[in-house]
């Protein structure tokens, strides 16, 4: 079974500095994709950046980045110029490109906060 | 294009007590999902639908929680009866097919169970 580790709870970050939150996963399959959800105080989880397994390049959007080393599994995402609005959960899934299902695994989170 | 829709936002029961969930998914997605978010905790997958067919309950607790989607629109989840373990929020989620850019979320229902 598939398995999405997130080791840090909590992080902080000072406003306009850069952020790198982890995670690492776990996966006999191949074809697969991975996902950064935000997940703000309104409770709606909000797809920041994603990766899909058989690409080398890693993906970018705006001030987000991820560094995907497939090999180690692992899939940390880069918050640059972070912004006050960037507080929030971050969830790393991890979604089968196979099964027949198209569930998420999730990790547990890491909470980030942004000082002024 | 709207959001998905969830309705009530917030919820107390008592134990033993019934609940439901609603949700109206994006318009034309055809895939609908239902996820369990218990606090401290990242959201799992109660129910896949595709249309009005169930395509993965593998982790719904089938003695005490259902789930329907009429006429491949609208879903409501049911609890019943509740235990204190259920309180979490609720997320519903739509995609238009196979959600290579991943799927939409409605803000949730949080549920407390006393």
């Amino acid at each position: 079974a598939q398995t999405v580790t997130q080791s840090q709870p909590e992080m902080s970050v000072q406003e306009a500095e850069t952020v790198t939150l982890s995670c690492t996963y776990d996966t006999s399959e191949s074809d697969y994709y991975l996902f950064w959800y935000k997940q703000p105080p309104s409770r709606q989880m909000i797809l920041v950046i994603r990766q899909e397994a058989y690409k080398q390049q890693n993906a970018t959007e705006n001030r987000f980045s991820v560094n995907f080393q497939k090999a180690a599994k692992s899939f940390s995402l880069k918050i640059s110029d972070s912004q006050l609005g960037d507080a929030a959960m971050y969830f790393c899934a991890y979604r089968s490109g196979t099964s027949g299902t198209y569930k998420y695994i999730f990790g547990t989170g890491t909470r980030l906060k942004v000082l002024a | 294009e709207a959001g998905v829709a969830q309705s009530p936002r917030y919820k107390i029961i008592e134990k033993r007590q019934s609940v439901a969930f609603w949700c109206n998914p994006i318009s034309g997605h055809a895939t609908l999902y239902w996820y369990q978010q218990i606090l401290g905790q990242g959201p799992k997958l109660l129910i896949q639908f595709q249309n009005n067919g169930v395509v993965d309950d593998s982790q719904l607790p089938k003695d005490r929680f259902s789930a329907e989607r009429l006429k491949g629109v609208d879903s409501t989840l049911k609890i019943q009866p509740a235990k204190l373990e259920d309180s979490a929020v609720y997320l519903c989620a739509s995609s238009r097919g196979i959600p290579i850019y991943g799927y939409t979320f409605g803000s949730g229902t949080r549920l407390t169970v006393v």
